[in-house]
């Protein structure tokens, strides 16, 4: 069965600082990897997706097969980067399956 | 673009009533709507895949007789908590697919939530 693991309940990071939140994944196949981020008082929302490739928000994030990783990284805090952040791993039967998240803060 | 919609954001029922929650995609017509539960400092836990006009796909150990699921139309959803105990107090969560081509590519767009609690 599919597992998402994401080590650190709580990060607290200063402004200006890097930042690096950890995931781990558990799965067989090829998987899909996502980052979601939620807001305080709003919705989730996708922040990335390893297929694009891309950077958002100044965030990126590499898939590493080799170690089971996709770890996201952004080399400089915001302190608008506080927020809880989700790694999520979709299979090929299309389901989404979270890790427990990590909880955001950066110190001004 | 891309919003879904919940319906209530908040509801307090007595012990043993039953409680429908709506999900809708506001401005895209989704084939498959996720409906999620989360508990306090908990992450997500689906439940259950629902496809429009059929039958929804329940996650082990959800029980398919206590959360009624009902996909009528490509931009409705509703998940019908029935006959409610305090246990089943949680934060229900909807999510609704984009399809962009591949099935693997597509994108999620989350709801901003149901809060029940069961008195």
């Amino acid at each position: 069965a599919q597992r998402v693991t994401q080590p650190e309940k709580l990060l607290s990071v200063f402004k200006g600082a890097p930042v690096e939140l950890k995931c781990n994944y558990s799965y067989s196949g090829s998987p899909e990897l996502f980052w979601y981020v939620q807001y305080s008082r709003q919705r989730l929302q996708l922040l990335l997706r390893h297929i694009s490739r891309e950077s958002i928000k100044g965030f990126t994030a590499d898939l590493n097969k080799g170690e089971t990783s996709f770890h996201l990284k952004k080399p400089f805090a915001q302190e608008e980067d506080s927020a809880m952040y989700y790694c999520a791993l979709q299979c090929g039967n299309e389901k989404l399956t979270f890790g427990t998240g990590t909880r955001l803060t950066i110190i001004p | 673009g891309a919003v879904v919609s919940q319906h209530p954001s908040r509801v307090i029922c007595k012990s043993g009533t039953s409680v429908k929650i709506e999900c809708r995609s506001l401005d895209f017509q989704a084939t498959t709507m996720f409906w999620y539960r989360q508990f306090p400092k908990q992450s997500l836990m689906l439940m259950a895949t629902s496809n429009e006009g059929s039958k929804a796909t329940y996650e082990q150990g959800v029980e398919k007789d206590k959360f009624l699921i009902n996909h009528a139309s490509l931009t409705l959803s509703t998940l019908t908590v029935t006959s409610a105990h305090p246990e089943d107090s949680s934060f229900y969560i909807c999510s609704a697919r984009v399809r962009k081509g591949r099935p693997v590519a597509d994108t999620q767009y989350f709801g901003p939530g149901t809060r029940l609690t069961v008195l």
